[in-house]
């Protein structure tokens, strides 16, 4: 079954650019959407955007002049670049996927996360 | 963008009794919702997409109903793995917000 790792940095120095990578194993990354989502700690869930296979993106627009999600079919991977990084910033970070057939944003899919912390 | 909002925050129930979760949309996003519980921790699993599908594997005992702005989530006889929180989000237009999350817990 398909399964999703989230890799990259654990802290963040604040102005610079956090990067993250989800690495998609046992199925194949073409012909899907592909999510990334932010919990800060004790709050709630915040949607980022996601990425389609074919590189199409689509953004939150509270982060959209920041954020960047780009995918490489190539690794089976897509990634997250959010720019000029501030300890609001500091949160879970999860890669999501829909893999149910004609529906679009109901992740059944997640990755672990992995904690982001900004600070110098 | 669309604001989801949910009642009650919080909750506290006793094993065996019927919950009952609301979330509403600042607009009509038809039967887009979905619904996802969260335990400390972890990271979140997906009870309910468009509004009444059951997702596979996730017990009976949840369901899911509503369209336009009001939906429901419903727990009809809530077990001891149930105690979580739960969040709605729409898939209606991005960006796919959340609702605030309604912490259920043990009475």
């Amino acid at each position: 079954q398909v399964q999703l790792q989230e890799s990259g940095p654990a802290v963040v120095k604040p102005s610079e650019t956090l990067s993250l990578t989800c690495t998609v194993s046992g199925g194949s990354i073409s012909g899907y959407y592909w999510t990334w989502i932010r919990q800060p700690p004790g709050k709630g869930l915040e949607w980022i955007g996601y990425v389609y296979s074919s590189g199409d993106t689509y953004y939150n627009p509270s982060l959209k002049t920041r954020v960047t999600i780009s995918v490489d079919t190539s690794k089976n991977q897509f990634s997250l670049k959010l720019s000029s990084v501030t300890v609001a910033d500091t949160a879970v970070y999860y890669c999501a996927t829909t893999l149910i057939r004609g529906v679009l944003g109901a992740s059944d899919i997640w990755g672990q996360g992995t904690m982001v912390t900004v600070s110098s | 963008d669309i604001q989801m909002t949910q009642s009650p925050s919080s909750l506290s129930a006793f094993v065996g009794d019927r919950v009952t979760i609301t979330c509403r949309a600042s607009q009509s996003i038809n039967s887009n919702l979905n619904w996802y519980q969260q335990k400390a921790g972890k990271a979140p699993k997906l009870l309910i997409y468009a509004a009444s599908y059951l997702q596979s594997g996730v017990p009976s005992r949840f369901s899911g109903g509503g369209s336009g702005t009001d939906f429901t989530l419903s727990i009809s006889s809530l077990q001891p793995e149930d105690f979580a929180t739960y969040y709605c989000q729409h898939s209606y237009i991005t960006p796919f917000t959340f609702g605030p999350g309604t912490k259920v817990d043990i009475k």
